[in-house]
C-alpha cells in the first residue's frame, strides 16, 4: 500500500530559525510535492519535483526552498522562518503522468514563534 | 492559470440527507478532476478521479458528475450520516502538468 510519511509530526520553531520538514515515500514514484494547508485556502503548492535532484517551483515558493537527494526522499527547508509561514505542510507523491493520483502524507503542523 | 472555486465552504446536514459540493474551474483544457477526503486531524484521502468528458461516477454512498460543457463538477453524497462529516476538496489537473490545482475545501457536518 502506498506509504508516505513525514517527520517531525509537529513542530516549533523561532522567527528567523532554519526549519527542516521531510518525507519519505515507499511508492517508488517518480513526483513528490509539497503543500501548505490554512483556512480558506485549500492546499497550496509550494515546491514539487520529477524526480531525484530536480526541484520546481509551485505557486508560493517564497520563502521556502526544496531539496530532492534521492526518488524516496524530498525536504522542505525554511532558511528564516517567519510567522507568517506557521501552518500544516503535507507532502504528497504521483506517478509521473498528468491523470495520477497523489497520496498524502500524515502533515506537519508547524508553528513559527 | 487555473482556477478552482468550490462551494459551499461550510455544509450542515442531517443524517440520512443529501448533501451537494460543488466546484467550477476556468481553464477548458482541464482534463482530469479529483475529490479528496479529508478526516479532522487526519491526511487526504481520494475518494475518486474522474476523467472523461461527462461522466457520473457512483462510489459507496455518492455520486461525482462531471460536466466538462458547463467546467463544472460536484459531488453528492445520497444519504449522508455522521461518519461522512469531513472536509472535501476537489482537484484539477491539466494536459501536460502533474500539478493539481484545489478548491479552497468544504467542511460537512452531518448529525444524528
Amino acid at each position: 500500500e502506498a506509504a508516505v510519511t513525514q517527520s517531525p509530526r509537529n513542530k516549533v520553531a523561532v522567527t528567523g530559525g532554519k526549519v527542516t520538514l521531510s518525507c519519505n515515500q515507499t511508492n517508488n514514484h517518480n513526483n513528490m510535492y509539497w503543500y501548505r494547508q490554512d483556512t480558506g485556502h485549500g492546499l497550496r503548492l509550494i515546491h514539487y519535483s520529477y524526480g531525484a535532484g530536480s526541484t520546481e517551483k509551485g505557486d508560493i515558493p517564497d520563502g521556502y526552498k526544496a531539496s530532492r537527494p534521492s526518488q524516496e526522499n524530498f525536504s522542505l527547508i525554511l532558511e528564516l522562518a517567519t510567522p507568517s509561514q506557521t501552518s500544516v505542510y503535507f507532502c504528497a507523491s504521483g506517478d509521473a503522468c498528468f491523470y495520477a493520483e497523489q497520496f498524502f502524507g500524515p502533515g506537519t503542523r508547524l508553528t513559527v514563534l | 492559470g487555473e482556477q478552482v472555486e468550490q462551494r459551499p465552504p461550510h455544509l450542515s446536514v442531517r443524517e440520512g440527507d443529501s448533501a451537494v459540493i460543488t466546484c467550477t474551474y476556468t481553464d477548458p483544457n482541464s482534463y482530469y478532476f479529483f475529490w479528496y477526503k479529508q478526516e479532522p486531524g487526519a491526511s487526504l484521502q481520494l475518494l475518486m478521479k474522474v476523467f472523461s468528458s461527462t461522466e457520473i461516477n457512483e462510489g459507496q454512498g455518492f455520486t461525482v458528475l462531471l460536466n466538462k460543457k458547463d467546467k463544472r463538477l460536484s459531488l453528492n453524497l445520497t444519504a449522508a450520516h455522521p461518519g461522512d462529516s469531513a472536509a472535501y476538496f476537489c482537484a484539477v489537473s491539466q494536459g501536460g502538468s502533474a500539478k493539481l490545482i484545489f478548491g479552497e475545501g468544504t467542511k460537512l457536518t452531518v448529525s444524528s
